[in-house]
């Protein structure tokens, strides 16, 4: 089983600045099976990023994923005050398609 | 505008079993791989079972594996999960998503007597 670690657990932001977001596999995971879900309050989650880069539909240029292998990165330049959130992290390269911890984004 | 609406949840005592239906629009259903999730009260989000768009490929967490059932009816454009042996711990609500798309809204499963 492929368990993804997400940090930091809680990242403390102000609207403006930038967040940096990480998710590290435990093992290889191609960078097509790799996703990023957003997750606010009473809310179900949404899909932010697929194949490590791809935004989906609707998603702002403000959001980008990259990273390979073991390592990805969520970045999220110019908070604004609807991005403070929960967000994870899902593989799909093997069943059982986990997610990480989750890391909240919250406003400092 | 693609929609995914679970139903068919509730409160069951342990033991118990329930069946869960997403029904999905504006897509292309058949075209597309599912999965269900949960997530517990104050808790992440947990993987439970994943479907291919032609029902060859199926996967279960162990968490659920034995006791939930995953399957879709193509031509209603249906998704479904039968849960049986129903636990304490299985109490979360529970989301349909298409992989890489959108997700239901959920619906609340609680398991107690």
């Amino acid at each position: 089983e492929i368990v993804l670690t997400q940090s930091p657990g809680t990242l403390s932001l102000s609207p403006g600045e930038r967040a940096t977001l990480s998710c590290r596999a435990s093992q290889s995971v191609s960078s097509d099976h790799l996703a990023w879900h957003q997750q606010k309050p009473g809310q179900a989650p949404r899909l932010l990023i697929y194949g490590a880069s791809s935004r989906a539909t609707g998603v702002p240029d403000r959001f980008s994923g990259s990273g390979s292998g073991t390592d990805f990165t969520l970045t999220i330049t110019r908070l604004e005050p609807e991005d403070f959130a929960v967000y994870y992290c899902q593989h799909y390269r093997s069943s059982p398609y986990t997610f990480g911890p989750g890391t909240k984004l919250e406003i400092k | 505008e693609v929609r995914l609406v679970e139903s068919g949840g509730g409160l069951v005592q342990p033991g118990g079993s329930l069946r869960l239906s997403c029904a999905a629009s504006g897509f292309t259903f058949n075209n597309y791989d599912m999965n269900w999730v949960r997530q517990a009260p104050g808790k992440g989000l947990e993987w439970v079972s994943h479907i291919s768009s032609s029902s060859s490929a199926i996967y279960y967490a162990d968490s659920v594996k034995g006791r939930f059932t995953i399957s879709r009816d193509n031509a209603k454009n249906s998704l479904y999960l039968q849960m049986n042996s129903l636990r304490a711990d299985d109490t979360a609500v529970y989301f349909c998503a298409r992989v890489f798309g959108n997700w239901g809204q959920g619906t609340l499963v609680t398991v107690s007597s």
